[in-house]
């Protein structure tokens, strides 16, 4: 158990809709990253955020937000799903800024039917 | 250019034999960490080693080494004495700028699956 948490485990929902996927970080660490993890295109970094400021942006679409907030959760918002939005969706959480090791949640898996 | 290649198959490994699971990086920056995830059918990426491009010694996590040879910029994974509980896919990433912090995110390769035999 990494100590990064995840919730849904799972989410299953159609075209067009919102989603929105929550991730608590390892007591402690003050940054997190969202990577999303598809068959095609492999594991991909998306956006950081690092004590409640957006830190760094990845292959991350418009249609997709985030944002952590003062607890240090972290919450990815993903809307006007399309059926190339399905993929297992990875939270990650490091202690600080450099250097450290990214530990990774158990992710979520959306299906966009 | 790949940053992380990792081209070998599938790969079969005998329990409790050793195996040698390839990655080849490419970067310019002189820091950056290499880092080795493994993630089992169940979907979890597990963190198992990592190395630093400063680092004097190979990384050792337990029956995880990392055989590093930096000129020919290769970063390898060694599971030593195989367990049926190995079998998974393994991926090899790299964060450059690895001391500044201004490079915050982790290039993956596409992953090798490792089989363990019984």
């Amino acid at each position: 158990d990494s100590g990064v948490t995840q919730t849904p485990k799972h989410l299953i929902t159609a075209t067009g809709q919102r989603v929105t996927l929550r991730c608590s970080p390892r007591s402690g660490d003050l940054s997190v990253y969202w990577y999303q993890q598809s068959l095609d295109q492999g594991l991909q970094f998306l956006i950081q955020y690092y004590n409640g400021e957006e830190r760094a942006k990845g292959n991350i679409l418009e249609r997709f937000s985030a944002q952590q907030f003062p607890d240090l959760h972290s919450e990815l918002n993903l809307s006007s799903l399309e059926l190339g939005d399905s993929a297992l969706y990875f939270c990650a959480s490091s202690s600080g800024l450099a250097g450290e090791t990214q530990y990774f949640g158990p992710g979520t898996r959306l299906l966009v039917l | 250019a790949q940053k992380i290649t990792q081209t070998q198959p599938g790969m079969f490994v005998q329990e409790k034999e050793a195996v040698t699971l390839d990655c080849t990086y490419d970067t310019s920056d002189p820091s950056y960490g290499l880092f080795w995830y493994k993630q089992p059918s169940s979907g979890e990426m597990i963190f198992l080693i990592y190395q630093g491009s400063y680092d004097q010694q190979n990384a050792t996590e337990g029956r995880y080494s990392l055989n590093f040879q930096k000129a020919r910029k290769s970063a390898n994974l060694v599971i030593s004495a195989s367990q049926l509980g190995d079998s998974a896919m393994y991926f090899c990433a790299m964060r450059e700028d690895f001391l500044t912090g201004a490079n915050s995110k982790l290039t993956f390769g596409k992953g090798i699956t490792l089989s363990v035999r019984p």
